[in-house]
Order: structure tokens, then sequence, then C-alpha cells
């Protein structure tokens, strides 16, 4: 079964600051994609950042990046120079190719203070 | 490019009754998925639409259904609201459905 784990229900940074929001999922499938989506206050859902099991590189958006370690099934993301619109909550879904759908963990809620 | 879009965005229905929601994807997109995002269970399935077929189903009762017209656009339907429908309703549209997923701005349904 898919399962995704975000373990920090809640972060707070500091503007400016570098922060990793940690996610670790469990697939048994060979193909799969995984992404990061920021859900501000409003409900919608803001795709971040995407990385493919196949991909070699890591993801790279902007001050986004995936820090995609395939052994450990984990899926970190970075967020560089933190800012006050950061702010939400933050998901890492995982898209499961053999059910043809997105697998959410419970999120983690970011806080970026002045 | 326009984004997801969805209509309405706020609805407020009595139990009993029921609902259409609807989702316009990016345009070239011809996969559309629905979620059902409460507080208490997070973000759940609900089904992908393809070329205007169901092609995966999530564990939710037969009064959830939808479909998907020839321009892509799709509908959701509840039928007997009860008071636990109430929730964030959101719908992804992607090129195929295994790629970048793109969210709209949610319906959301409150049930009283």
């Amino acid at each position: 079964a898919q399962k995704i784990t975000q373990t920090q229900p809640g972060m707070f940074v500091q503007e400016k600051e570098a922060v990793t929001l940690d996610c670790t999922y469990d697939t048994s499938d060979q193909s799969y994609g995984l992404f990061w989506y920021k859900q501000p206050s409003s409900g919608e859902m803001i795709f971040l950042i995407y990385q493919g099991s196949y991909d070699e590189q890591n993801a790279t958006e902007g001050r986004y990046s995936l820090n995609f370690q395939k052994a450990r099934k984990s899926a970190n993301l970075v967020i560089s120079a933190s800012q006050l619109g950061d702010s939400a909550m933050y998901f890492c879904p995982q898209w499961a190719s053999t059910l043809g759908r997105l697998y959410f963990g419970r999120g983690t809620q970011l806080t970026v203070w002045p | 490019k326009a984004g997801v879009t969805q209509t309405p965005r706020y609805l407020i229905k009595t139990r009993g009754q029921q609902v259409t929601l609807s989702c316009s994807p990016i345009s070239g997109h011809r996969s559309v998925s629905w979620y059902q995002q409460t507080p208490g269970q997070g973000l759940q399935f609900l089904f992908e639409y393809f070329s205007e077929t169901q092609r995966n189903k999530g564990n939710f009762p037969g009064r959830f259904s939808g479909r998907q017209f020839s321009n892509s656009r799709s509908e959701m339907n509840v039928s007997t609201l009860e008071l636990g429908d109430s929730a964030l309703y959101l719908c992804a549209s992607s090129l195929m459905g295994n790629y970048e997923q793109y969210f709209g701005p949610g319906t959301r349904l409150t049930v009283t």
C-alpha cells in the first residue's frame, strides 16, 4: 500500500533562512512520481516541484529543491531564502502509477516569521 | 495559459439535497481528478476521468459520481448530502494523468 509520512506537523523558520521539510514514502512501484504542493489558507493547491523515480538529478525550481534519496524512500523539500509568503501547508504526494492517483500525507504547516 | 477553474467556489446546502460541482481543466489537458479534503481525513482521492471515461475510483459511496465531457470539463455530483460531506473539493488536471497535476482553487461545500 502507498503511504506518505510527513513527520513535522509544524515548522517555523525566520525570513531569509533555509528550511527543510521532510517526506518519506512507502511504495512497491518501480515507476512513480513525487510532488510537492503548497496550500495557503485560501485552499488552492499550488504545484511547486516534481521528481520522477527514474530521474537521476534532484529536481530544482527556483528557491525550491527536492533532496531525493531513493534507497531511503525520502523526498525532502528544501526552501532557500524563506519569504513571508511561504507560510502555508505543504504536501508531498506520491503518484502511484499502478493506481492512477496521488497519495497524500497529513502535511506540514510552515510558518515564516520576520 | 488559464489555470484550472472550479465553480462555484463556495456552496451551502442542507442535508438530503444534491449538489453538482464543475471543473474546467487547463486547455489541452485530458485528465481530471477529484479529491476531497477534510480536517479529519485529509486529502482523499475520489475519481479520475480521462477522455470521458472514468479510469480510477477511490473508496467513496455511490452517492459520489462524476462525468467528463468531450471538452474535458468535468462535473462531480453528490446526492443525498450528509453533514460529513462538508469539505473542500479539489480537482486537478494533467495532460495524461501521470505527470504534473495542476489543481484548481477548490469548491468549499458546507452541508447544514
